[in-house]
């Protein structure tokens, strides 16, 4: 059964650069068969997506982002990871690594989510 | 972008009634359309894919229909774990985008 586990610092200063890791199990990384995302969800408030990874390292980005997101993978780890720079309170969420659906619409598994509060 | 606009943004119901929820996009999302559900504390559950696909483990009593712009999630016989927060998402179209949600509660 695939699972992922997000892990990170849970505080980060404004201004310094987010970083996440999502450790994939019981399936690889390296499949052409998944993509592969990273979600969020501001406390209180609805889901926003960031990005999506194939195994290739193509990358797609929410252009709310405004370029401040990268998604490295490291498929020797069965890894890959979320990089947000110049974050701002604004950036205090629940992050999910998640797998999702290459042909159609669905995200599935979801890791736990990781809380990241950005605050001096 | 794709907006998705969520219908209703609350949803009062009792236990065993049926329970339908609406989902409408901007723009045609063809069938490229998901439900999750959300309870809290939880990371979210697909439940539908494709607009009608039940996911993996879900029960019956789910079931999703619509195409293009119009989408709706059924909950045939609501059970008291059903209560909780439900998300629609297209990826249709770059960005992927999610609904604002409709919470559902009970009566």
């Amino acid at each position: 059964q695939l699972q992922l586990q997000e892990s990170g610092p849970g505080l980060v200063k404004p201004s310094e650069t987010l970083s996440l890791t999502c450790s994939v199990s019981g399936g690889s990384i390296n499949t052409r068969s998944y993509f592969w995302a990273w979600i969020r969800q501001p406390p209180g408030k609805g889901l926003e997506w960031i990005g999506t990874l194939y195994y290739s390292g193509s990358t797609y980005y929410n252009p709310s982002f405004k370029s401040r997101a990268t998604i490295p993978i490291d498929t020797s780890k069965n890894q890959f990871s979320l990089r947000l720079t110049s974050v701002t309170a604004a950036d205090t969420a629940v992050y999910y690594c998640v797998r999702q659906y290459l042909g159609g619409a669905g995200f599935d598994p979801w890791g736990r989510g990781t809380l990241v509060i950005v605050s001096s | 972008e794709v907006v998705l606009t969520q219908s209703p943004a609350i949803l009062s119901l009792s236990p065993g009634e049926r329970a339908t929820l609406s989902c409408r996009a901007s723009q045609s999302v063809n069938t490229y359309l998901a439900w999750y559900q959300q309870k809290p504390g939880q990371a979210p559950r697909l439940l539908i894919y494709d607009a009608s696909d039940r996911a993996t483990g879900i029960p019956a009593r789910f079931s999703g229909s619509g195409s293009g712009t119009d989408f709706t999630l059924t909950i045939r016989s609501l059970e008291v774990e059903d209560f909780a927060v439900y998300y629609c998402q297209q990826r249709s179209n770059w960005p992927i985008t999610f609904g604002q949600g409709t919470r559902l509660e009970i009566k």
